[in-house]
């Protein structure tokens, strides 16, 4: 059984760094062909992909985000991270971390985490 | 651009049809994917790869492409279908990968 939860502050302040944990079970990421993605919702709002990281450790970023996001894993402990700089107001929203099936031909999210609701204010 | 088009909202009354469509110019060229989502909940997979349905999402869930335009079909629509539905697409095959959601269709079942 494949689960994936997020973990992370609820709040965070203007300029500050957001750093957010995924931790999964039913999968490894050190197995072939495994990757795993982050995908934001600001609320009311529609769905945008942000990164992934897969079993290689290869990392790919959304192009309008690129500057800001860092993606990382830690395979002992079924865990990925991501750090975003520089938050700002118009970053509030929900958080996903999803299992993503990707080749050259195909990429998407075939399991989700429940997510978690970041909101930046001072 | 590398957008994907869906229709803001559809209504169908239950036991009807429900069909929405995504448009966008790179899908003769890439695959069409749909998540449902509940008030609340995260998204679900209901359809991959244009018309492949992940196992336990049920058969009234149908998948098509054609040209510009992927199609979620939902046959028999009962009231757990209301939810947002998303259109998602991919290009993968270089660097850097480019994926696109669409802006989501409420399904309301009168």
């Amino acid at each position: 059984q494949v689960t994936l939860r997020e973990s992370g502050p609820a709040l965070v302040k203007p300029t500050q760094t957001l750093t957010l944990t995924c931790t999964f079970s039913g999968f490894s990421l050190s197995t072939s062909a495994m990757c795993v993605s982050w995908v934001r919702q600001p609320p009311g709002k529609a769905l945008e992909w942000l990164a992934l990281i897969d079993w290689d450790d290869d990392k790919y970023y959304s192009t309008s985000l690129k500057t800001r996001l860092t993606i990382s894993k830690d395979t002992s402990k079924n865990q990925v991270v991501l750090t975003m700089t520089n938050m700002d107001p118009v970053d509030t929203a929900t958080y996903y971390c999803a299992r993503t099936q990707y080749s050259g031909s195909y990429f998407y999210f075939d399991y989700w985490g429940q997510g978690t609701l970041v909101t930046v204010s001072s | 651009s590398y957008e994907l088009t869906q229709p803001p909202s559809v209504s169908v009354s239950p036991g009807q049809t429900a069909r929405i469509t995504c448009s966008g110019d790179a899908l003769p060229k890439q695959y069409g994917y749909w998540y449902q989502q509940k008030p609340g909940q995260a998204p679900v997979l209901v359809i991959y790869k244009d018309s492949e349905r992940p196992s336990g999402i049920p058969e009234r869930f149908s998948g098509s492409s054609s040209g510009t335009t992927v199609t979620l079909t939902i046959s028999g629509v009962q009231a757990e279908d209301e939810a947002d539905y998303y259109c998602q697409s991919a290009d993968s095959s270089g660097v850097p990968i480019r994926v696109v959601f669409g802006g989501g269709t409420k399904l309301t079942v009168l």
